[in-house]
């Protein structure tokens, strides 16, 4: 069965202040791993996907990264608007299902 | 820029009855999907519409649940008689191909009384 694991729950950062959120996963044969951005009663907005380990992509203050077990999100000198819950989802070979993570809730402060 | 969009943004409904949730996919977008989200919880599919056909669905989606792409542009969820379990937000989301990204509506929240 696929699942994915998304690390740390929440993180709470200084504006300014880099870090990085981490998404394991199992599945059997990927097809392509994406991140999503959620903000509260909203649906998930799309960032980025990736297919294959060792794809990076970039947007902004954004970058994923990705290898044959985990992905991570870094984001560089954040400012409070990209507070959000940040969504990692995995498709199975052969499949159209997204498998989610329960996401990691980001915090900026001023 | 080219959205998915749902009907209504809060549903309530008695135990029992019967709710259509309604969305409008990207319009050449292929695939058609409906997923939900109960409160603090993981975003989890429950079924992709293909070719006017159901291509793949969960356990969740059992008996109870119907989709229908009634003409060219609207997509559908139907619940036949809800269960209070059944209070989520549910998302219908689309994507060009298979393997590409889904793009999501800001959903229905369905609270069931």
């Amino acid at each position: 069965e696929d699942q994915v694991t998304q690390s740390p729950e929440a993180l709470r950062l200084q504006e300014g202040e880099s870090s990085s959120l981490n998404c394991s996963y199992t599945v059997s044969g990927l097809r392509g791993l994406f991140w999503y951005r959620q903000d509260p009663g909203k649906g998930p907005e799309f960032l980025f996907t990736l297919y294959s380990a060792g794809e990076e992509k970039e947007k902004e203050r954004l970058k994923a990264t990705l290898t044959k077990k985990e992905s991570f999100l870094h984001i560089t000198a954040p400012k409070p608007e990209d507070s959000a819950t940040y969504l990692c989802a995995v498709q199975g070979q052969g499949a159209q299902k997204l498998v989610f993570g329960q996401g990691t809730r980001l915090t900026i402060n001023p | 820029e080219p959205e998915v969009t749902q009907t209504p943004s809060h549903q309530v409904t008695q135990m029992g009855q019967e709710v259509i949730l309604r969305c409008v996919p990207i319009s050449n977008h292929l695939y058609f999907y409906w997923y939900r989200q109960i409160l603090g919880q993981k975003v989890e599919f429950l079924v992709s519409f293909y070719n006017n056909e159901i291509s793949e669905k969960s356990e969740i989606f059992d008996d109870q649940f119907s989709v229908e792409r009634p003409d060219g542009s609207n997509f559908t969820l139907k619940i036949r008689s809800t269960k209070l379990e059944d209070s989520a937000m549910y998302f219908c989301a689309s994507s060009k191909h298979a393997n590409t990204e889904a793009f999501f509506g800001q959903g229905t929240r369905l609270t069931v009384v």
